[in-house]
């Protein structure tokens, strides 16, 4: 069975401070993709980074970075010097696809940011 | 490429009504998903389609619920009768596990009020 769990369901920061989101998976899978979504106020879903279980390497991409740590199955999210624009619900979730090519996607309940000025 | 569409973006029905949402996957997707958001049960799987085959139906709530995909570039979900606890937004997303390497693309969602 897989599992995403997002322990903050709400986060709110001042304006250019820092903040992290957890996100936690279980999955029996050796191979998977693990997924980071942002979901602004205007209500659609934006692909921000995806992972796959054989690359560890964190990534930084401007203000956003990803901690990937196998051994703790955690995948956080950083979000560095934070603005207004970053608030949004932040979605984690965790993608494994079978011999058969069938996808099983499993996303976290969600974090909601709110950046305040 | 025009993205995932859904229509309608708003719908609002009384109770007891029949509901019909379209999806247009991306062409070349063979993967589509509805989902359900909640605030309580944040976003749910309601069915996956493979290659226009349902393969996971598990979360469709009741037999109220039904969804087909009469072909690769159109998929329906359908609710007879509704009911006010259906209000949510649904999302449709597409994919190709090999192409996409798994990622989702999102349609902008139907928000549904059930009164």
């Amino acid at each position: 069975a897989q599992k995403v769990t997002q322990a903050q369901t709400e986060i709110s920061v001042v304006e250019k401070e820092d903040v992290t989101l957890d996100c936690v998976y279980e999955t029996r899978d050796t191979t998977y993709y693990l997924f980071w979504y942002k979901q602004p106020p205007s209500g659609e879903l934006v692909f921000l980074i995806r992972r796959n279980s054989f690359d560890e390497q964190n990534e930084i991409s401007g203000r956003y970075s990803w901690n990937f740590q196998k051994s703790t199955s955690s995948f956080n999210f950083t979000i560095t010097a934070s603005q207004v624009v970053d608030s949004a619900v932040y979605f984690c979730a965790l993608s494994v696809t079978n011999s058969g090519g069938y996808q099983k996607v499993t996303f976290g309940i969600g974090t909601k940011l709110q950046v305040i000025p | 490429d025009a993205g995932v569409i859904q229509s309608p973006r708003h719908e609002v029905t009384e109770m007891g009504q029949e509901v019909t949402l379209r999806c247009k996957p991306i062409s070349g997707h063979n993967s589509l998903f509805w989902y359900r958001q909640t605030m309580m049960r944040g976003l749910e799987l309601l069915i996956y389609f493979n290659n226009n085959v349902p393969i996971d139906d598990s979360g469709m709530p009741e037999d109220r619920f039904s969804a087909k995909m009469p072909n690769a570039s159109f998929s329906t979900l359908k609710i007879q009768p509704s009911e006010p606890r259906d209000s949510a937004v649904y999302f449709c997303a597409s994919s190709h596990f090999r192409t996409e390497n798994e990622k989702l693309f999102f349609g902008s969602g139907t928000q549904l009020s059930v009164l």
